[in-house]
């Protein structure tokens, strides 16, 4: 059972440049969520989607896009990236009903120089 | 969803008990105490949550206080694997989470 599962593990950009991270889950979660997490920090929300065709912001959506695909998949693009989208992005996902846990992927580690 | 403090880091004896505190004064009736724990970076994992009963699994105890305004994560016997990074965050359920700083536990051989 693999869980979240987020691609790439690594990555590094050029400012200017864009990309999209991939998150996909396999617990037939309803809700998603992407997070960053600075040095020493704790984790920020970014997006999140409650439901399939559902997105809302978190904290700190500036900067970023989502689409939920499908029930499974859950993407977040960076249009044109800026250091300070230097970070790690942590997606996660739980039902969505009551009191769930959340479950997350290892992180995506995204550097932009 | 209620602001949580927690010490900034903490160390505990390899075998010992750790105690980890947690204040939710502002906690709602229908928020949970959620605790989650991160090692090394990796992404956050669940760990045990509870709403005003004391609670127990197979990684820890919870104890909430009877006023509800404090909690305390215990890990019977600590082992080094059990370094990392403890979060303590309220959940009403209908909102999305909120991680502090958290609490820097750190197991000593």
């Amino acid at each position: 059972n693999a869980g979240v599962t987020q691609t790439p593990k690594f990555q590094v950009l050029k400012t200017g440049q864009s990309m999209t991270l991939q998150c996909a889950q396999d617990m037939n979660h309803n809700s998603m969520y992407w997070y960053r997490q600075d040095p020493g920090m704790g984790l920020r929300l970014i997006y999140y989607s409650a439901s399939e065709g559902t997105t809302d912001k978190g904290e700190v959506p500036n900067g970023y896009n989502v689409s939920r695909l499908n029930k499974r998949e859950f993407s977040l693009r960076l249009e044109s990236a800026a250091p300070s989208q230097t970070s790690v992005y942590f997606c996660a996902s739980n039902s969505g009903w009551g009191y769930q846990p959340q479950h997350f992927g290892d992180g995506t580690r995204l550097s932009i120089l | 969803d209620a602001k949580t403090t927690q010490p900034t880091s903490m160390d505990c004896a390899e075998g010992r008990a750790a105690n980890l505190p947690c204040n939710h004064s502002t906690i709602s009736g229908n928020e949970y105490v959620y605790w989650y724990r991160q090692i090394h970076s990796q992404g956050p994992q669940y760990i045990i949550h509870g709403l005003k009963n004391n609670e127990t699994n197979e990684m820890a105890s919870l104890i909430i206080t009877e006023d509800r305004k404090s909690s305390t994560l215990i890990l019977p016997h600590a082992t080094l694997r059990d370094t990392a990074v403890y979060y303590c965050i309220g959940d009403s359920g209908n909102t999305p989470l909120v991680f502090g700083k958290g609490t820097r536990l750190s197991v000593i051989a």
